[in-house]
């Protein structure tokens, strides 16, 4: 079965410091990938997504992620975090997409905590 | 446009009573989800529903039955509520077919506790 591992659980950053987290699956085949956010008390939304062309993905608010097929690996980065960053980022994978239906498995998440 | 929305917001059931979550969408989306969400383990994926319909089982679907009702409204229901059940339940919705690429709208979510 296809999994989505999250590294870090947890990261505290000060305001402007940079962002990585980590995120990789584990299917050999095509993949769809996505990073959702969820602040506090919000539902989640869409932050990116890779699909197909420039591994280099651009989102909303300043983040991005690459997409590195051979480290099976879709990090987000962020080069100067805000304290409205503050929030749980989610990666996941749409493992098969040749199926022509969308069915998301998520990671357990990382919380992220911004100090002012 | 309302989105994604969810009734009730809590809830809090004694083992073995029953209920339904509510799932409805405006946005003339086919495909539907419900999943829950609990500490250190993401969103679980219980049921989905590709089209008005039909309905199929996510990875923990065990103690769940689910209903779409029509294209607007997808229903999650514990027959018979479980401690192990305690969870936020969160309700999605996608435009579905091809591409595939749409993202997911997501509801509020509901937070159960089972007591």
């Amino acid at each position: 079965a296809q999994s989505v591992s999250q590294h870090n659980h947890h990261v505290i950053l000060s305001e402007a410091a940079s962002l990585e987290l980590g995120c990789n699956y584990s299917y050999g085949g095509t993949v769809n990938l996505f990073w959702y956010v969820q602040y506090p008390g919000q539902h989640l939304q869409l932050l990116l997504k890779y699909f197909s062309g420039d591994p280099l993905v651009k989102g909303i608010k300043g983040f991005e992620a690459e997409f590195i097929k051979s480290k099976f690996s879709f990090n987000l980065r962020k080069p100067s975090v805000q304290w409205s960053d503050t929030a749980e980022y989610f990666c996941a994978v749409n493992a098969g997409p040749n199926t022509g239906f969308q069915k998301l498995v998520f990671g357990t998440g990382t919380r992220l905590l911004v100090s002012p | 446009n309302a989105g994604v929305t969810q009734t009730p917001k809590f809830q809090v059931l004694k083992t073995g009573q029953s209920m339904t979550l509510q799932c409805a969408q405006d946005m003339n989306h086919n495909s539907m989800y419900w999943y829950r969400q609990d500490p250190g383990m993401g969103l679980r994926l219980i049921y989905y529903s590709a089209s008005e319909g039909t309905t199929d089982k996510g990875e923990v679907p065990n103690g769940y039955n689910v209903s779409r009702l029509n294209k607007r409204e997808f229903s999650l229901r514990l027959e018979s509520a479980a401690p192990s059940q305690t969870s936020v339940y969160f309700c999605a919705s996608i435009p579905g077919g091809q591409p595939i690429s749409y993202e997911q709208y997501f509801g509020p979510g509901t937070r159960l506790t089972v007591t």
